[in-house]
């Protein structure tokens, strides 16, 4: 199974570029999640969705948006990119609230 | 609001000891979960161990066991005999059933031969 797979792997984008991580999983899970992490840090979650059409902020979320339009995906909108958006990012699915989180591979993205 | 604390940046452990990471939370639910994460230098999250807040025993996972205290609010995580490839980054998360699992600042373990 490829349980959660992120694209790309790498990004450099311009500042004031749009763009937007790929997510997806094979697991059936409800639960998705996005999260950054900034070096040396901890991970900090940006949005999430407890199911299709249901979608929530959490501790960073501004120049993020997300949808959730089917179970597999959860996609993540860059609306307009800045340099202290240059972080990897990492997409998780869990199939409850209490069940572990399996994660992608991350995302790193470089705002010039 | 949650919040996870890891209040020790760094920890040295020689080969075949124990070590002891810490970890406390606070949250005003009665059901949630308390989650720990190996990141090795590769970068993947690595799933370690998971403690119900109802559970009554510490949950045990092969070397990784986890001291979970209530009314401390405390889940720390043990590592039995450790090995050279525990050298990582450990994080430990909570979520409940408001929210989405939130993590703390995370440990660096080094494994000295």
């Amino acid at each position: 199974n490829a349980g959660v797979t992120q694209t790309p792997k790498f990004q450099v984008l311009k500042t004031g570029q749009s763009m937007t991580l790929q997510c997806a999983q094979d697991m059936n899970h409800e639960y998705m999640s996005w999260y950054r992490q900034d070096p040396g840090m901890g991970l900090r979650l940006i949005h999430y969705s407890v199911g299709a059409g249901i979608t929530d902020q959490g501790e960073v979320p501004n120049g993020y948006n997300v949808s959730r339009s089917t179970t597999e995906d959860f996609p993540l909108r860059l609306l307009s990119a800045a340099p202290s958006q240059t972080s990897v990012y990492f997409c998780a699915a869990s199939g409850d609230w209490d069940t572990e989180a399996f994660f992608g591979q991350g995302t790193r993205l470089t705002v010039v | 609001a949650q919040k996870i604390t890891q209040t020790q940046p760094g920890m040295f452990v020689q080969e075949k000891e124990a070590v002891t990471l810490d970890c406390t939370y606070d949250t005003s639910d009665q059901s949630y979960g308390l989650f720990w994460y190996k990141q090795p230098s590769s970068g993947e999250m690595i799933f370690l161990i998971y403690q119900g807040s109802y559970d009554e025993q510490n949950a045990t996972e092969g070397r990784y066991s986890l001291n979970f205290q209530k009314a401390r609010k405390s889940a720390n995580l043990v590592i039995s005999a450790s090995q050279l490839g525990d050298s990582a980054m450990y994080f430990c998360a909570m979520r409940d059933n408001n929210n989405d699992m939130r993590f703390g600042a995370g440990t660096r373990l080094t494994v000295k031969p």
